[in-house]
């Protein structure tokens, strides 16, 4: 079966700027979780879809980041505007539903603000 | 709150046996994960114990206590495609979405 899909792999903007990285989940997978990895730590939970609902979002810097996941399956991180502090990995992981233990992780996105 | 510790770093050679630790204060978790992370690369899933004890899986083995708020993961027979950053994780029993709370993550290399 094919992985969590991300792209961009890579990105590089000026602060101030604006960015977006889109995740497709494993088919099936209900629970769509976005992780923010700086450089030297583990990841950390940015927000949680189940579905198209938000379950958990209390990690999420909400006056600059935003995410959806229309339809249930696609979703899409922003960063408006970007800080120096943004750079980093954002992964993308999936499960079959909240609360199994295994998660699926995509190969994530790269960061940089400079 | 959450916080789980593991070493920073640790060296092995080829062929050794390695155990990685992770101490952990937790008011309350449904289980111990172990992910793997290749530099670069995706974090895969390892291991899991739900109950106390030891869990092997070809070369890997996970241990849990709870009473020690510890638990290991122990890696035999050494490769060198085993360097690679070790992440402990916990999912919280408040919050039923299926959060992940992650260690620092432990690099290991393994030296010929």
């Amino acid at each position: 079966e094919a992985g969590v899909a991300q792209s961009p792999r890579y990105k590089i903007i000026e602060k101030r700027q604006s960015v977006a990285f889109w995740c497709n989940p494993i088919s099936g997978h209900a629970t769509l979780y976005w992780y923010q990895q700086i450089l030297g730590q583990g990841p950390k939970l940015l927000i949680q879809f189940q579905n198209n609902g938000v379950v958990d979002d209390s990690q999420l810097p909400k006056d600059r980041f935003s995410a959806e996941r229309l339809k249930g399956v696609d979703s899409t991180l922003k960063i408006q505007p970007a800080k120096l502090e943004d750079s980093a990995v954002y992964l993308c992981a999936s499960s079959l539903f909240s609360g199994r233990e295994t998660q699926y992780f995509g190969p994530g996105t790269r960061l940089l603000v400079l | 709150g959450q916080s789980l510790e593991q070493p920073s770093e640790v060296t092995a050679v080829e062929g050794a046996i390695v155990q990685i630790n992770c101490t952990y204060q937790t008011s309350g978790f449904y289980g111990l994960s172990w992910y793997q992370q290749h530099d670069g690369g995706a974090p895969t899933f390892l291991s899991y114990n739900a109950l106390d004890g030891l869990e092997e899986t070809g070369r890997f083995s996970s241990f849990l206590s709870r009473s020690d708020s510890y638990g290991y993961l122990l890696l035999q027979e050494l490769q060198m495609k085993d360097s690679a950053s070790y992440f402990c994780a916990v999912r919280p029993v408040y919050n039923q979405g299926g959060k992940l709370i992650f260690g620092q993550g432990t690099e290991l290399s393994v030296k010929p």
